[in-house]
């Protein structure tokens, strides 16, 4: 079953600008954590946000949860065009938690 | 060294074959995971097992078999392959399930001719 939609599905930006992507699921959480993947390779964890935190950052990441809207979004910041990649969120709305339930992802796409 | 490495890289193989792909992880978690990505980048959790128990099994058909001979190993065998099959496969590992961040594999490119 799927517990996440991102939006958008696609984004393109220049480099320098910000880029936001939203997260949006349907069950309550424990966390939702934010991966990178890029092209033809596997994912990697970017940040993890408890329930009862409201905002994170990690670098250029920024990533905010609310619970009362079930959403959260990532922004990047000053993107590179090293950052071109797909962006899932996912969460731990399974069953006892055991698993993590992704997102369909943003395709981010920052040219130079 | 690799956190989560799993063999093949590419698998190619005709309808109807059997074939395995291993998973094997050197970071002490006690939960792996299967999951298959499709053409739309679309990741399905396929099993979960924690402490070598199944946790998950995810509508999956059932010529699909994990098999865990200890904590840091999770292979998938499958039966009978169909066209369908055809996805990349990504195997992953966390420490208390869901509510740790997860390694993943670089996957198995799986095509079913």
């Amino acid at each position: 079953s799927q517990q996440g939609e991102e939006d958008p599905q696609a984004l393109s930006i220049q480099e320098g600008e910000n880029a936001t992507m939203n997260c949006s699921y349907k069950t309550s959480i424990n966390n939702l954590q934010w991966y990178r993947q890029n092209s033809g390779r596997g994912l990697v964890h970017l940040i993890l946000i408890r329930s009862n935190e409201r905002e994170k950052h990690s670098g250029r990441l920024r990533v905010t949860l609310d619970t009362s809207k079930k959403s959260s979004s990532l922004l990047i910041t000053a993107s590179r065009a090293a950052d071109t990649a797909s962006y899932f969120c996912a969460t731990d709305a399974s069953q006892a938690g055991t698993a993590l339930i992704f997102g369909k992802g943003t395709t981010l796409s920052v040219s130079s | 060294d690799t956190a989560v490495s799993q063999t093949p890289k590419y698998l190619v193989t005709q309808m109807g074959n059997d074939k395995s792909i291993k998973c094997e992880q050197n970071l002490g978690h006690d939960t792996m995971y299967w999951y298959k990505q499709d053409s739309k980048k679309f990741l399905k959790i396929m099993f979960s097992y924690n402490n070598k128990e199944l946790i998950i099994n995810e509508t999956v058909p059932n010529r699909f078999s994990p098999k865990s001979p200890d904590k840091a190993h999770l292979n998938l065998h499958i039966n009978s392959l169909e066209l369908g099959d055809s996805a990349v496969y990504f195997c992953a590992s966390s420490q208390a399930g869901g509510r740790a961040e997860a390694f993943f594999g670089q996957g198995t490119r799986l095509t079913v001719v």
